[in-house]
C-alpha cells in the first residue's frame, strides 16, 4: 500500500486562482518531499520539509506539515498555466530506509488560461 | 551537467527477451534508485543503491537485477520480459545525506508484447 496518497486525484481551475494539494501517509517520516511531472517527462523535485519543520516557502509554493495528522498541503499561489502537470508527494522514513522515497498517486491539476 | 541520462527513450519488447536499461549521473551520487510508473499507481520502488558495490531491493524487484559497479552508472536489467513488465521507468538520484530531493532521468517507456 502506498505511504503517501494525495487528495483530490483531479484538480482544475482557472489562471490566478490559488491551488491546494493534499497529503497523507501512514507511518512516521524523516521528511516529506513534492515534486511535478509535467506529461511524458520525468519528475522535478519542488520542496523539502522536515519533520522538525510545520511551514515552508519557496516563490508561489507554500507547504504545511502536520506530524500529528500525518498530512502534508502543497498550496500554489497565483497559478498559471504553465502549473498544469502531476503533483506527488513523497516520503523519507529515514532510518534503515534512509533516502528512499515512498510516493503518492498524485494529484492532476489543470490550469485553464 | 548531463544530471541523470536513461537510455533507450521508447523500446518494444518480445515477451521472454531480455534487455538493459541504462542510467549514468554525472553528480557524483551516492544513492541511485529506479522506479517504475504505472497508470493509477504512482510511482514504485524496484531497486537502489547507497553507493558503489551495494544494492538492495524495492517494493517490487521480481524480474529485475540491478548491480552498481561504477558511482555513475546503476543499469536495470529485465531478465525475461513479462507483459506486465509494460510501464515507465524512472532512474533518479540523489547525495545521501543531501536533502535537496532527488534528480530524475527523463524515463524509458517501455512495452513487452
Amino acid at each position: 500500500s502506498q505511504q503517501g496518497e494525495e487528495d483530490p486525484q483531479a484538480l482544475s481551475i482557472q489562471e490566478g486562482e490559488n491551488a491546494t494539494m493534499n497529503c497523507s501517509y501512514k507511518t512516521s517520516i524523516n521528511n516529506l518531499q513534492w515534486y511535478r511531472q509535467n506529461s511524458g517527462r520525468g519528475l522535478v523535485h519542488l520542496i523539502l520539509i522536515r519533520s522538525n519543520e510545520r511551514e515552508k516557502h519557496s516563490g508561489r509554493l507554500r507547504v504545511t506539515l502536520d506530524t500529528s495528522k500525518k498530512s502534508s498541503s502543497l498550496l500554489i499561489t497565483a497559478s498559471r498555466a504553465a502549473d498544469t502537470a502531476s503533483y506527488f508527494c513523497a516520503t523519507d522514513t529515514g532510518g534503515t530506509s534512509y533516502g528512499k522515497l515512498t510516493f503518492g498517486q498524485g494529484t492532476i491539476l489543470t490550469v485553464h488560461p | 551537467n548531463a544530471g541523470v541520462t536513461q537510455t533507450p527513450k521508447f523500446q518494444v519488447l518480445k515477451t521472454g527477451q531480455s534487455m538493459t536499461l541504462q542510467c549514468a549521473q554525472d553528480m557524483n551520487h551516492e544513492y541511485m534508485s529506479w522506479y517504475r510508473q504505472d497508470p493509477g499507481m504512482g510511482l514504485r520502488l524496484i531497486h537502489y543503491s547507497v553507493g558503489a558495490g551495494i544494492t538492495d531491493q524495492g517494493e517490487v524487484p521480481n524480474g529485475y537485477n540491478v548491480s552498481r559497479s561504477t558511482t555513475e552508472d546503476f543499469p536495470l536489467r529485465l531478465l525475461s520480459a513479462a507483459p506486465s513488465q509494460t510501464s515507465v521507468y524512472f532512474c533518479a538520484s540523489s547525495y545521501l545525506g543531501d536533502l535537496g530531493g532527488y534528480t530524475f532521468g527523463s524515463g524509458t517507456r517501455l512495452t513487452v508484447v
